[in-house]
């Protein structure tokens, strides 16, 4: 299995700050790379997929990057909305989906 | 607007058989190059793939859940369903059913349901 790693597990942040989330996979996976926001008690969201592509409806704020085994979601400007539980997830290997293990961004 | 909404049993006794259905609405089941999928979460915990089938049959499963995993889909009904074998409590989780391109992210998902195994 393709294993992905996220830094950092949790941050605090303020409202207009720019965030930066890593996902790091054991092995490349070229640009397939996908982002989701969860927020609690609700389902994930596609924020970003194939690396870069942002979601229909998704805020402009919101940009993904990098390709082979390095990956960063940024958020531009944090909103107050944007305060949740973001996942990468690897869909290199269909047989063999894998998600990372998330980062809490909370308010500081 | 696709829909999805799962529906089953909130309660399975241990070594019993976990199923539930997932109901698609607003949009075909048989679309060309979209898979179906299941995905899990443990309370406080994070995101497990399940498995995922395509109308046509092609299906994949976790290696760490296939000897247990069925995913089938009923296109009359436009549904797909998840069965589940020899439940354990590391099975209670909240089940998502959701869709996705094959080698790309899970684009519409359903509300969840918990599952909780117990006696």
């Amino acid at each position: 299995d393709i294993q992905m790693t996220q830094s950092p597990s949790s941050l605090s942040a303020s409202v207009g700050d720019r965030v930066t989330i890593t996902c790091r996979a054991s092995q490349s996976i070229s640009s397939y790379l996908n982002w989701y926001q969860q927020k609690p008690g609700k389902a994930p969201k596609l924020l970003i997929y194939d690396a870069f592509s942002l979601q229909s409806g998704v805020p402009s704020r919101f940009s993904g990057s990098g390709s082979g085994t390095d990956f960063t979601l940024t958020i531009s400007s944090l909103q107050p909305e944007d305060f949740a539980t973001y996942y990468c997830q690897q869909s290199y290997i269909t047989s063999a989906l894998t998600f990372g293990g998330g980062t809490k961004v909370d308010i500081k | 607007q696709l829909q999805l909404q799962e529906s089953g049993p909130g309660l399975v006794k241990p070594s019993e058989t976990l199923s539930l259905t997932c109901t698609v609405s607003g949009g075909s089941i048989s679309i060309n190059n979209y898979y179906w999928g299941w995905i899990r979460q443990p309370p406080g915990k994070g995101l497990e793939w399940i498995g995922s089938r395509y109308y046509s049959g092609s299906t994949y499963y976790n290696p760490s859940l296939k000897s247990r995993v069925t995913v089938s889909v009923d296109t009359s009904k436009n549904q797909f369903s998840l069965r589940l074998n020899s439940v354990t409590a590391a099975d209670t989780a909240v089940y998502y059913c959701a869709r996705h391109r094959f080698g790309s992210g899970f684009d519409y998902w359903g509300q969840g349901t918990l599952v909780t195994v117990s006696s």
